[in-house]
């Protein structure tokens, strides 16, 4: 059981350049989440998905696209990246029960750098 | 909107000292409250949690307790160790996240402990 994993774990971009984020759990977890990590900000939200093919904006969505194409699996995009976009980028996931607590586990975070 | 409010790092201890890392909250009615914790190089993991004024959430010797009349939930330990090193925060759940159920971060705090 993996838990939540993403990839790659490290990646250095020029400005305009495009990529994509890769977050998998294997919890069979519903709802799914990308964060940003940057000083002094804690985690901001980006995007969430509550569910396979479904998705919605979160606090600071501009500039990011995202795919939940298989539950398993949330994409986050950058399409034309900026120096802005420098951050610790974390994906979380949470299962949809009986309780409002549902706890969300996370990934290990992708570091990336855009020059 | 939500807001949490942390007590700024860095925090520096000597082992088996006490701790205290202060943390308030603004948000509407009752939120679900909770402390992570980040390890070098790793992503966040649930420490502990509360869901009701006067609840006390506890894990690993670490204690918070809801503070409804305070807006509190500061984490404490009594005796804290070299493996505690990390960084710390806290992180709401409020009513006005909807359906997204999305948490809402303080900035963290950087704990260090010296042997």
């Amino acid at each position: 059981n993996a838990g939540v994993t993403q990839t790659p774990k490290f990646r250095v971009l020029k400005t305009g350049q495009s990529m994509t984020l890769l977050c998998a759990q294997d919890m069979n977890h519903e709802y799914m989440y990308w964060y940003r990590q940057d000083p002094g900000m804690g985690l901001r939200l980006i995007h969430y998905s509550v569910g396979e093919g479904t998705t919605a904006k979160g606090e600071v969505p501009d500039g990011y696209n995202v795919s939940r194409l298989k539950k398993q699996n949330f994409l986050l995009g950058l399409e034309s990246a900026a120096p802005s976009q420098t951050s610790v980028y974390f994906c979380a996931s949470s299962y949809l029960g009986g309780t409002s607590l549902n706890e969300q586990f996370f990934g290990p975070g992708t570091r990336l750098t855009v020059l | 909107g939500d807001s949490v409010t942390q007590m700024e790092g860095p925090v520096t201890l000597s082992e088996e000292a006490f701790l205290t890392i202060n943390c308030t909250y603004t948000a509407t009615g009752y939120p679900s409250l909770f402390w992570y914790v980040q390890y070098p190089g790793e992503g966040l993991q649930l420490l502990l949690k509360a869901t009701k004024a006067d609840d006390k959430g506890s894990n690993k010797g670490f204690e918070a307790t809801y503070r409804k009349e305070t807006t509190s939930f500061h984490l404490e330990k009594g005796s804290v160790q070299v493996s505690d090193s990390a960084v710390y925060f806290c992180a709401l759940r409020g009513i006005s996240s909807g359906s997204a159920r999305q948490l809402t971060f303080g900035s963290g705090t950087q704990l260090t402990v010296l042997p």
